[in-house]
């Protein structure tokens, strides 16, 4: 089943302990990113990777961390946690060789609480 | 500064009645605008999408009408069902620049009452 796949799905953590949430896809997708959600505010993307080793700021992307070493995976790194971080976040993932699809997939989102 | 203006931010409706949630945009450079629907605890799925060389579009129940000149779209939902029941969001891109960014809408909260 073609999905992406993100860890933990809940987090509860406080500040500055530093954590990473996993996310893969099994699509062979080159484009991946890293959104929060937030009450009244939507979506915003943190950051963004066009390809391995290719990565760079969204909208949000401070106190964050990311890499793209394979293909598959695209975690996102918090340092040093803080509680405006407390947040919803999702993992999504496209094709960039298809004219044809737009569709970003969305994994199942992690909820984080940092307290 | 809010590239995608989306409202109402919570819409309550009976059975099948006809749900319609807005969005303007301001860069004209955007070419393609999508609808993804959320349900809780769920990642967010599209739902359905446009470019601007349309009009209309529909797929099912869901419709999306489109006016370029106004820089707005707008989501009909056509004899809603409480399984309608969820966070929509609208969204827009501009692909035509290589970029795959999706500028979000601040969502619209769907509830169908039976």
């Amino acid at each position: 089943e073609a999905q992406v796949t993100q860890n933990p799905r809940y987090l509860i953590t406080v500040t500055g302990k530093k954590l990473t949430v996993t996310c893969s896809q099994n699509m062979n997708h080159e484009y991946m990113s890293w959104y929060r959600q937030d009450p009244g505010l939507g979506l915003r993307q943190i950051y963004y990777s066009m390809n391995v080793e290719v990565t760079d700021k969204g909208d949000v992307p401070e106190g964050y961390k990311v890499s793209r070493k394979e293909k598959r995976n695209f975690p996102l790194i918090l340092e040093s946690p803080s509680p405006n971080q407390t947040s919803l976040y999702f993992c999504a993932s496209r094709t960039t060789t298809s004219r044809l699809s737009h569709t970003q997939y969305f994994g199942p989102g992690t909820r984080l609480t940092v307290l | 500064q809010q590239q995608v203006k989306q409202s109402p931010q919570s819409l309550i409706v009976q059975k099948g009645g006809i749900p319609i949630i807005n969005c303007a945009y301001e860069n004209t450079a955007f070419d393609y605008f999508p609808w993804y629907q959320q349900f809780p605890g769920k990642g967010p799925a599209l739902l359905i999408a446009i470019r601007p060389d349309v009009s209309e579009k529909k797929e099912g129940r869901f419709t999306i009408s489109f006016n370029k000149s106004a820089k707005q779209f707008s989501l009909h939902i056509m004899d809603s069902q409480p399984g309608d029941s969820a966070t929509y969001f609208c969204a827009a891109s501009n692909s035509g620049a290589g970029s795959y960014q999706l500028t979000f809408g601040k969502g619209t909260k769907l509830s169908v009452i039976p």
